[in-house]
């Protein structure tokens, strides 16, 4: 498959295990979150929002955190498998504005 | 799969040539968006469509333009290319055009040589 990057943040993980993947967005306006994955040679899959009146919201094996003071996001993968190897993105969004700006991108590596 | 394509899936050609790509969005999504990923930027927003009309600008070249056709397909145009507009390609569509759960196509890998 193709990479998608270079040189990003690396989470290694034993099958099985909790993951959390963190992001950090710059813009304080910032009213509504996504979360990507990427496998190798795919584009980007929706994974999970959230807006900016909710501080959490679940998923099935996900969860995403919202901490607007501190202008941060994390994704946490419960019971992390070989097939959650990917990149993850966290995408923010400002309202009215449409136009996503995306992270850098973090590699999960998942160990059987 | 997604539903969203995206022709070709590879695509090589030489400086200072021109290149189309094609995007069909899912079936009655109205929006489309066009990114482009490079291993040193990530993933640029270029440019938005919403039911034919544009909608959002982002990172966008001058020598790139995009138009969405009535038959709701888009096509992102590349001129004068550069080694640097070396990349993937992603378009993505969404039913609102409110970014809110956009589905990527697989990208299309331009190689420029």
């Amino acid at each position: 498959g193709e990479s998608v990057g270079l040189h990003l943040p690396t989470l290694s993980v034993q099958e099985g295990d909790n993951s959390i993947i963190n992001c950090a967005y710059s813009n304080s306006a910032s009213d509504y979150f996504i979360w990507y994955k990427q496998e190798s040679g795919k584009g980007p899959q929706f994974i999970i929002d959230i807006r900016s009146n909710m501080d959490k919201r679940q998923g099935q094996r996900v969860t995403v955190l919202l901490n607007k003071t501190v202008k941060h996001l994390s994704l946490q993968i419960a019971a992390t498998q070989p097939g959650d190897s990917a990149v993850y993105f966290c995408a923010e969004n400002e309202g009215g504005s449409y136009i996503p700006t995306f992270g850098r991108g973090t590699s999960l590596i998942v160990h059987p | 799969d997604s539903g969203v394509t995206q022709t070709p899936k590879h695509l090589i050609t030489a400086t200072g040539q021109r290149v189309t790509l094609r995007c069909s969005p899912r079936s009655g999504d109205l929006s489309v968006y066009w990114y482009q990923q490079s291993l040193d930027q990530g993933l640029q927003f270029l440019i938005q469509y919403y039911n034919g009309e544009e909608r959002a600008k982002g990172n966008i070249l001058e020598r790139f333009s995009a138009q969405q056709f009535p038959d709701l397909h888009s096509e992102l145009n590349l001129s004068s290319l550069e080694l640097g507009d070396s990349a993937l390609y992603f378009c993505a569509s969404s039913v609102d055009g409110l970014n809110t759960e956009a589905f990527f196509g697989q990208g299309t890998r331009l190689t420029v040589v």
